[in-house]
């Protein structure tokens, strides 16, 4: 089974400022999916980031950008420039290319950005 | 509307009651979930259903019973609930199960405590 971790349950960053939220996962699988969810105070997730195993190259989606280390199975994601709307709880989550779109997911990082 | 909608945003009900959850998606999506957030746990997945028919149940208690008349609508029938099953529950949309790529959706949730 395949457990995902975030270390950093709660973090503040100064606006305009970068940070990095941390996640690990464990996998005996070769081939997979690493995600960034995004959830604001009015709770709707959102997807910010994919990642996928096979590539060495990490995705990068505007201020947001990701460190996929493959060997260490750490995954974090780095926030520029943060915003106040950046301000939500963020998921971490896996997913075996084989498991049929299920996702597996980190307890999650509270993030505050303040003004 | 637009996206995933969920309905009722809030309910609170005894331990011999019989409830519904519902979802509805407006994406053409063939693919929905519920999903469980609990305050203390990572966001776990409840059942999956793919083309109208349940491709997946989590270990879930027979007390949470899946609907999905149709590909839009997916509901969750609730009945003698025990308080711990107090949790935000969402549900989300993709435009098929199994496929890495096709982003799930979520709704804004139902939060539901059980006195």
């Amino acid at each position: 089974a395949q457990t995902v971790t975030q270390s950093q349950p709660e973090m503040s960053v100064q606006e305009a400022e970068t940070v990095t939220l941390s996640c690990t996962y464990d996998t005996s699988e070769n081939n997979y999916y690493l995600f960034w969810y995004k959830q604001p105070p009015s709770r709707q997730m959102i997807l910010v980031i994919r990642q996928e195993a096979y590539k060495q190259q990490n995705a990068t989606e505007n201020r947001f950008s990701v460190n996929f280390q493959k060997a260490a199975k750490s995954f974090s994601l780095k926030i520029s420039d943060s915003q106040l709307g950046d301000t939500a709880m963020y998921f971490c989550a896996f997913m075996n290319n084989n498991a049929g779109n299920m996702l597996t997911f980190g307890g999650g990082t509270r993030l505050m950005v303040k003004p | 509307e637009t996206g995933v909608t969920q309905t009722p945003r809030h309910l609170v009900m005894g331990m011999t009651n019989k409830k519904s959850l519902k979802c509805e998606q407006h994406l053409g999506h063939n693919a929905m979930y519920w999903y469980k957030q609990s305050a203390k746990k990572p966001l776990e997945l409840m059942f999956v259903y793919n083309f109208k028919e349940q491709t997946e149940n989590n270990s879930v208690p027979s007390r949470f019973s899946p609907e999905c008349p149709n590909s839009s609508h997916l509901f969750l029938h609730l009945h003698t609930l025990q308080p711990e099953d107090s949790a935000l529950y969402l549900c989300a949309s993709s435009q098929e199960a199994g496929d890495p790529y096709n982003e799930q959706f979520f709704g804004p949730g139902t939060r539901l405590t059980v006195l």
